[in-house]
Protein backbone atom coordinates (compact mmCIF):
# COMPACT_ATOMS: atom_id res chain seq x y z
CA UNK A 1 0.00 0.00 0.00
CA UNK A 2 1.17 3.51 -0.71
CA UNK A 3 3.26 4.69 2.04
CA UNK A 4 1.57 8.30 2.07
CA UNK A 5 -1.75 9.16 2.60
CA UNK A 6 -3.10 12.54 2.28
CA UNK A 7 -6.43 14.21 3.41
CA UNK A 8 -8.46 15.89 1.85
CA UNK A 9 -8.87 14.26 -1.30
CA UNK A 10 -9.93 17.53 -2.76
CA UNK A 11 -10.19 21.08 -1.60
CA UNK A 12 -12.26 24.41 -2.90
CA UNK A 13 -11.52 27.51 -1.07
CA UNK A 14 -11.94 31.30 -2.38
CA UNK A 15 -8.69 33.54 -3.37
CA UNK A 16 -7.04 34.81 -0.15
CA UNK A 17 -8.14 32.08 2.09
CA UNK A 18 -5.61 29.36 4.15
CA UNK A 19 -5.24 26.01 2.56
CA UNK A 20 -3.83 23.48 4.90
CA UNK A 21 -3.38 19.54 3.17
CA UNK A 22 -2.27 16.81 5.08
CA UNK A 23 0.10 14.05 4.82
CA UNK A 24 0.47 10.70 6.70
CA UNK A 25 2.62 7.42 6.36
CA UNK A 26 3.73 4.59 8.02
CA UNK A 27 7.14 3.91 7.97
CA UNK A 28 10.39 5.86 9.27
CA UNK A 29 11.56 8.70 7.33
CA UNK A 30 14.78 10.07 6.14
CA UNK A 31 13.15 13.61 4.54
CA UNK A 32 9.46 14.04 3.44
CA UNK A 33 8.63 16.36 0.45
CA UNK A 34 6.21 18.14 -1.13
CA UNK A 35 5.16 18.65 -4.88
CA UNK A 36 2.78 20.53 -6.76
CA UNK A 37 1.50 19.23 -10.31
CA UNK A 38 -0.61 21.51 -12.66
CA UNK A 39 -3.03 19.52 -14.57
CA UNK A 40 -0.68 16.31 -15.50
CA UNK A 41 1.92 18.20 -15.93
CA UNK A 42 5.57 17.44 -14.63
CA UNK A 43 5.81 17.56 -10.51
CA UNK A 44 7.13 21.31 -9.06
CA UNK A 45 9.37 20.47 -5.82
CA UNK A 46 8.01 22.96 -3.28
CA UNK A 47 10.07 22.53 -0.32
CA UNK A 48 11.85 19.05 1.99
CA UNK A 49 11.63 18.76 5.32
CA UNK A 50 14.13 16.14 6.83
CA UNK A 51 13.04 13.99 9.83
CA UNK A 52 15.23 16.24 12.53
CA UNK A 53 13.04 19.07 11.42
CA UNK A 54 9.80 20.53 12.65
CA UNK A 55 9.14 23.29 10.49
CA UNK A 56 10.03 24.85 7.61
CA UNK A 57 8.99 28.14 5.78
CA UNK A 58 9.41 28.91 1.31
CA UNK A 59 7.52 32.09 0.62
CA UNK A 60 3.44 31.28 1.13
CA UNK A 61 4.44 27.92 2.18
CA UNK A 62 4.79 26.36 5.43
CA UNK A 63 4.89 22.64 6.11
CA UNK A 64 5.34 21.08 9.52
CA UNK A 65 6.58 17.68 10.70
CA UNK A 66 5.52 15.46 13.51
CA UNK A 67 7.19 11.98 13.21
CA UNK A 68 5.54 10.69 16.21
CA UNK A 69 2.45 11.26 14.63
CA UNK A 70 3.94 10.17 11.42
CA UNK A 71 2.28 13.30 9.63
CA UNK A 72 3.01 16.28 7.94
CA UNK A 73 1.06 19.13 6.75
CA UNK A 74 1.17 22.04 4.36
CA UNK A 75 -0.31 25.22 4.64
CA UNK A 76 -0.57 27.60 1.80
CA UNK A 77 -1.79 30.98 2.71
CA UNK A 78 -3.49 33.67 0.89
CA UNK A 79 -4.21 31.61 -1.88
CA UNK A 80 -4.15 32.75 -5.27
CA UNK A 81 -6.36 31.36 -8.38
CA UNK A 82 -2.41 30.04 -10.06
CA UNK A 83 -2.73 27.94 -6.80
CA UNK A 84 -4.84 25.56 -7.82
CA UNK A 85 -2.73 22.27 -8.41
CA UNK A 86 -2.89 18.88 -7.05
CA UNK A 87 -0.26 18.17 -4.04
CA UNK A 88 1.50 15.46 -3.39
CA UNK A 89 3.82 14.64 -0.25
CA UNK A 90 6.60 12.10 -0.54
CA UNK A 91 8.71 10.28 1.71
CA UNK A 92 11.82 8.99 1.29
CA UNK A 93 12.31 5.96 4.41
CA UNK A 94 15.83 6.29 6.42
CA UNK A 95 16.87 2.69 5.61
CA UNK A 96 19.40 2.87 2.68
CA UNK A 97 20.36 -0.18 0.31
CA UNK A 98 18.03 -0.75 -2.27
CA UNK A 99 15.58 1.86 -0.98
CA UNK A 100 17.95 5.09 -0.90
CA UNK A 101 16.85 7.63 -3.02
CA UNK A 102 13.19 6.48 -3.84
CA UNK A 103 10.49 8.21 -3.21
CA UNK A 104 7.05 6.79 -2.18
CA UNK A 105 4.24 9.56 -3.23
CA UNK A 106 0.88 9.95 -0.95
CA UNK A 107 -2.56 10.31 -3.05
CA UNK A 108 -2.72 13.88 -3.53
CA UNK A 109 -4.97 16.86 -2.81
CA UNK A 110 -6.60 18.50 -5.33
CA UNK A 111 -6.85 22.23 -4.68
CA UNK A 112 -8.71 24.33 -6.51
CA UNK A 113 -9.16 28.19 -5.87
CA UNK A 114 -11.91 30.52 -6.62
CA UNK A 115 -11.06 34.01 -7.81
CA UNK B 1 18.15 22.44 -8.95
CA UNK B 2 18.84 20.49 -12.53
CA UNK B 3 16.41 21.44 -15.64
CA UNK B 4 15.36 17.97 -16.87
CA UNK B 5 13.67 17.47 -20.76
CA UNK B 6 11.65 14.90 -22.13
CA UNK B 7 10.44 13.82 -25.26
CA UNK B 8 8.23 13.08 -26.34
CA UNK B 9 5.46 15.26 -24.42
CA UNK B 10 2.71 13.07 -25.93
CA UNK B 11 2.44 10.23 -27.61
CA UNK B 12 -0.60 8.47 -29.52
CA UNK B 13 0.47 4.75 -29.79
CA UNK B 14 -1.34 1.63 -31.11
CA UNK B 15 -1.79 -1.37 -29.13
CA UNK B 16 1.41 -4.11 -29.44
CA UNK B 17 4.10 -1.31 -30.31
CA UNK B 18 6.71 0.33 -28.59
CA UNK B 19 7.89 3.31 -27.31
CA UNK B 20 11.43 4.82 -26.20
CA UNK B 21 10.60 8.51 -24.18
CA UNK B 22 13.76 10.08 -23.94
CA UNK B 23 15.18 12.26 -20.00
CA UNK B 24 17.62 14.90 -20.76
CA UNK B 25 19.33 16.22 -17.59
CA UNK B 26 21.22 19.54 -18.19
CA UNK B 27 23.83 18.48 -15.75
CA UNK B 28 25.81 15.10 -14.14
CA UNK B 29 23.31 13.28 -11.71
CA UNK B 30 23.86 10.38 -9.65
CA UNK B 31 20.25 9.11 -9.65
CA UNK B 32 17.79 8.81 -12.12
CA UNK B 33 14.34 7.56 -11.73
CA UNK B 34 11.57 6.20 -14.34
CA UNK B 35 7.61 6.68 -12.65
CA UNK B 36 4.08 6.04 -14.32
CA UNK B 37 1.40 8.07 -13.34
CA UNK B 38 -1.42 6.40 -14.17
CA UNK B 39 -4.91 8.68 -15.12
CA UNK B 40 -6.36 10.33 -11.80
CA UNK B 41 -3.64 8.18 -9.77
CA UNK B 42 -0.46 9.28 -8.06
CA UNK B 43 3.23 8.30 -9.06
CA UNK B 44 4.23 4.67 -8.73
CA UNK B 45 8.46 4.03 -9.02
CA UNK B 46 9.46 2.15 -11.90
CA UNK B 47 12.48 1.69 -11.84
CA UNK B 48 15.94 3.26 -10.69
CA UNK B 49 18.49 3.64 -14.05
CA UNK B 50 21.99 3.13 -12.72
CA UNK B 51 24.73 4.27 -14.95
CA UNK B 52 26.79 1.54 -15.95
CA UNK B 53 24.52 -1.27 -14.99
CA UNK B 54 21.31 -2.98 -14.99
CA UNK B 55 18.23 -0.64 -13.84
CA UNK B 56 17.21 -1.41 -10.42
CA UNK B 57 13.05 -2.34 -11.26
CA UNK B 58 10.09 -2.23 -8.79
CA UNK B 59 8.42 -5.03 -7.87
CA UNK B 60 5.02 -5.61 -10.94
CA UNK B 61 7.79 -3.81 -13.31
CA UNK B 62 9.55 -5.93 -15.37
CA UNK B 63 12.82 -5.61 -17.88
CA UNK B 64 11.23 -6.79 -20.92
CA UNK B 65 8.27 -4.60 -20.57
CA UNK B 66 10.15 -1.36 -19.39
CA UNK B 67 13.49 -1.27 -20.71
CA UNK B 68 16.28 1.25 -19.91
CA UNK B 69 19.24 2.27 -21.17
CA UNK B 70 21.27 5.06 -18.84
CA UNK B 71 24.50 5.59 -21.06
CA UNK B 72 25.60 8.28 -19.36
CA UNK B 73 25.26 10.97 -16.25
CA UNK B 74 22.95 12.92 -18.30
CA UNK B 75 20.53 10.74 -20.20
CA UNK B 76 18.35 8.05 -19.83
CA UNK B 77 15.99 6.03 -21.78
CA UNK B 78 12.76 4.06 -21.17
CA UNK B 79 10.74 1.79 -23.51
CA UNK B 80 7.06 0.82 -23.14
CA UNK B 81 7.08 -2.38 -24.72
CA UNK B 82 4.01 -4.45 -26.50
CA UNK B 83 1.53 -1.94 -25.37
CA UNK B 84 -1.77 -2.07 -24.27
CA UNK B 85 -4.52 0.57 -23.69
CA UNK B 86 -3.21 -0.31 -19.84
CA UNK B 87 -0.01 1.58 -20.23
CA UNK B 88 -1.83 4.58 -20.88
CA UNK B 89 -0.12 7.24 -17.89
CA UNK B 90 1.94 9.87 -17.87
CA UNK B 91 5.91 8.89 -17.58
CA UNK B 92 7.90 10.86 -15.16
CA UNK B 93 11.85 11.06 -15.30
CA UNK B 94 13.60 12.87 -11.83
CA UNK B 95 17.07 12.84 -11.05
CA UNK B 96 18.90 13.34 -7.78
CA UNK B 97 22.48 14.00 -6.91
CA UNK B 98 24.24 12.13 -3.68
CA UNK B 99 24.83 14.67 -1.09
CA UNK B 100 21.37 16.05 -1.81
CA UNK B 101 18.10 15.03 -0.46
CA UNK B 102 16.22 17.43 -2.99
CA UNK B 103 14.22 15.21 -6.08
CA UNK B 104 13.76 16.74 -9.13
CA UNK B 105 10.77 15.68 -12.29
CA UNK B 106 10.87 16.28 -16.06
CA UNK B 107 7.44 17.57 -17.64
CA UNK B 108 6.22 13.85 -17.85
CA UNK B 109 5.53 11.98 -21.20
CA UNK B 110 1.67 11.48 -21.85
CA UNK B 111 1.19 8.52 -23.46
CA UNK B 112 -2.33 6.98 -24.94
CA UNK B 113 -2.18 3.12 -26.19
CA UNK B 114 -5.33 2.56 -28.53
Amino acid sequence: SQQGEEDPQALSIQEGENATMNCSYKTSINNLQWYRQNSGRGLVHLILIRSNEREKHSGRLRVTLDTSKKSSSLLITASRAADTASYFCATAMRSGGTSYGKLTFGQGTILTVHP
Amino acid sequence: SAVISQKPSRDICQRGTSLTIQCQVDSQVTMMFWYRQQPGQSLTLIATANQGSEATYESGFVIDKFPISRPNLTFSTLTVSNMSPEDSSIYLCSVRNSGSYEQYFGPGTRLTVT
